[in-house]
Parts: structure tokens; C-alpha cells; sequence
């Protein structure tokens, strides 16, 4: 267990509809970051947050949006939902958001659009 | 554009025997580099990393070589257990991560 949890587990929904994930990062860390994984890009780094700021941008959608409140928890916002949207999506969480190695992954959250 | 890409998509070995896990990159200022392993229904789990002034590096049962000239790394695991059956991806970073698309190892018992 990492220590970061992610809800819910799994998702299934609707193209056109529009979810929230959320994420709670291990006790004291301060950044949180959400890749996406799919089976045919592997695994992409959408966006970064460091203590309620964004830090860091990747690959992530204008249709996708993100924040990190001041508990430090974190939610990914996914609207417009299309098929090709279906895929795990993951948080980790880091200390001080400037060390790789010292990134811990959540469990993952498996979106379904169907 | 950047990629980091794995030779083989599955590997599949012995209980016992050695592992080795190999992956290309294509940008020559990665300076950075990371091994994860990913279990079924989790998330990736940090193994190693190395730096691009370094060519190898052990840890614990792995190892870590990598060949700047020729951009590409590769995940040496000792004695192989079934524990270690994963998909096992690597990184490189220059400003950002970029993942490769992974290795599933199946280990036989």
C-alpha cells in the first residue's frame, strides 16, 4: 500500500457525460500528479500540483481539468467524455514535487466511456 | 517526437534464472532515467533509477545498465521469482517523465 488513494475504483459512464476523480495523497506530501495509462499510449503525465498551485503540465486535454485544495487532496475533472477517454487513471504524490524517485502511486482509477 | 520504447512485450523465464528487460529512448538530454514495476491492478511502483553520468547501478536483485551512446537501458533481475512476474516500463526525463509502453515478465514456476 502507497499510502495514495484514489476513488472511486472503477467508472463507467457515457460519452458526453463528465466525472470527477479524486485522489488523497500520502500523509505530507505537498504534490500531486495524475497520469493517464492506456493501452495504446502507455502511461502519460497530464498535470502537476504543488501545494494547492499548478506546477506542472503534460498532455492533458482542454475538456480535462484538475485542482488541489488546501487539505492537499486532489480531484481530475473529465468532461465531454469520448471513447477514446477510457483508461486507467492514475495519482502520485511526492513530498516536495521536484524528486521522480520519490513518486507514490495510487491504485488507479478505471474510467469506462462507453 | 520523444518516445522511450521496450524492445519486447513479453519475456517470459524460469524461476531462478536471470531477467533482462530492455528499453530504447530517444532524446539524447534525457539525463534521467527510472525503472517501475507494475503489478496487476496497481499502480506503478518506483525500482531503480540511474543517472546519465552513471552506466550502471545495483540495488537489491536488480541492475540498471545504461548505454548513452546508443540510448538504451536495460533492468537486469537476479535469480527470478515468481513474485517478479509484472509489467516492468522505464522513464526518462529531461524537464518530464516520458514512460515507455512496458514489458509484461512472466516468471515459470
Amino acid at each position: 500500500d502507497s499510502g495514495v488513494t484514489q476513488t472511486p475504483k472503477h467508472l463507467i459512464t457515457a460519452t458526453g457525460q463528465r466525472v470527477t476523480l479524486r485522489c488523497s495523497p500520502r500523509s505530507g506530501d505537498l504534490s500531486v500528479y495524475w497520469y493517464q495509462q492506456s493501452l495504446d499510449q502507455g502511461l502519460q503525465f497530464l498535470i502537476q500540483y504543488y501545494n494547492g498551485e499548478e506546477r506542472a503540465k503534460g498532455n492533458i486535454l482542454e475538456r480535462f481539468s484538475a485542482q488541489q485544495f488546501p487539505d492537499l487532496h486532489s480531484e481530475l475533472n473529465l468532461s465531454s467524455l469520448e471513447l477514446g477517454d477510457s483508461a486507467l487513471y492514475f495519482c502520485a504524490s511526492s513530498v516536495d514535487g521536484r524528486t521522480y524517485n520519490e513518486q507514490f502511486f495510487g491504485p488507479g482509477t478505471r474510467l469506462t466511456v462507453l | 517526437g520523444e518516445s522511450v520504447g521496450l524492445h519486447l512485450p513479453t519475456l517470459s523465464v524460469q524461476e531462478g534464472d536471470n531477467s533482462i528487460i530492455n528499453c530504447a529512448y530517444s532524446n539524447s538530454a534525457s539525463d534521467y532515467f527510472i525503472w517501475y514495476k507494475q503489478e496487476s491492478g496497481k499502480g506503478p511502483q518506483f525500482i531503480i533509477d540511474i543517472r546519465s553520468n552513471m552506466d550502471k547501478r545495483q540495488g537489491q536483485r536488480v541492475t540498471v545498465l545504461l548505454n548513452k551512446t546508443v540510448k538504451h537501458l536495460s533492468l537486469q533481475i537476479a535469480a527470478t521469482q515468481p513474485g517478479d512476474s509484472a509489467v516492468y516500463f522505464c522513464a526518462s526525463a529531461t524537464n518530464k517523465l516520458i514512460f515507455g509502453t512496458g514489458t509484461l515478465l512472466a516468471v515459470q514456476p
